[in-house]
């Protein structure tokens, strides 16, 4: 089925590991972006590629690096992680913001 | 400062019966509005959204969505809910000049009674 894909599911880690988290969209989107959401609130914007070779700051981008490896992956970095980092990430993609997003079924990321 | 509230984090509706989300936002330019609907283990899958024109919008699932610029509003509804809408369901504000931002509210879940 077309959509976005999301790797892993689950992951802990230790504070001051660091992860990637993998994305992969085949519906032949320009955009991508990364979100966490917490309890309590809105999902925020980590960091998003409105197209292939561009990457650009979110609302809550420290502690965070992103590679837009091709037109169909978008991966998220966490370099040494912290419990703060402990959320639930997701994945989307879009053609345009005219057309909404289409998500992955997010990553639950715990650091301890 | 940009900003979308849900209200309620819970509601609970027995099946059968009409349904109503609140959405409001406080946002600076002109606003492109958006209902997803997470189910259970799910992604979010897009209901509805709103760009311009008629302020009653129509989506999937037989939900429709009302823009109220006046009251800064975007709430959904349903006029009779299945077992099958339980799920978390969200509101999102952005705009063309948002550089694809899109402001999120809370999530809503909604809890069918049988």
């Amino acid at each position: 089925n077309a959509g976005v894909t999301q790797t892993p599911k689950f992951q802990v880690l230790k504070t001051g590991q660091s992860m990637t988290l993998q994305c992969a969209q085949d519906m032949n989107h320009n955009s991508m972006y990364w979100y966490r959401q917490d309890p309590g609130m809105g999902r925020r914007l980590i960091y998003y590629s409105a197209s292939e070779g561009t990457t650009d700051k979110g609302e809550v981008p420290n502690g965070y690096n992103v590679s837009r490896l091709n037109k169909r992956e978008f991966s998220l970095r966490l370099e040494s992680a912290a419990p703060s980092q402990t959320s639930v990430y997701f994945c989307a993609s879009s053609a345009t913001v005219n057309y909404g997003y289409t998500f992955g079924s997010g990553t639950r990321l715990t650091v301890v | 400062a940009q900003s979308v509230t849900q209200p309620d984090i819970h509601i609970t509706v027995s099946e059968g019966a009409s349904l109503e989300l609140r959405c409001n936002y406080s946002y600076g330019a002109t606003p492109y509005l958006f209902w997803y609907v997470q189910s259970p283990g799910q992604g979010l899958q897009l209901l509805l959204k709103y760009f311009s024109g008629d302020t009653l919008v129509q989506g999937i699932k037989g939900f429709e969505a009302e823009f109220k610029r006046s009251q800064s509003s975007f709430n959904l509804r349903k006029p009779s809910v299945h077992w099958s809408d339980a799920a978390e369901y969200f509101c999102a504000v952005g705009s063309m000049d948002s550089n694809y931002q899109l402001i999120w509210g809370a999530g809503t879940k909604l809890i069918i009674k049988p």
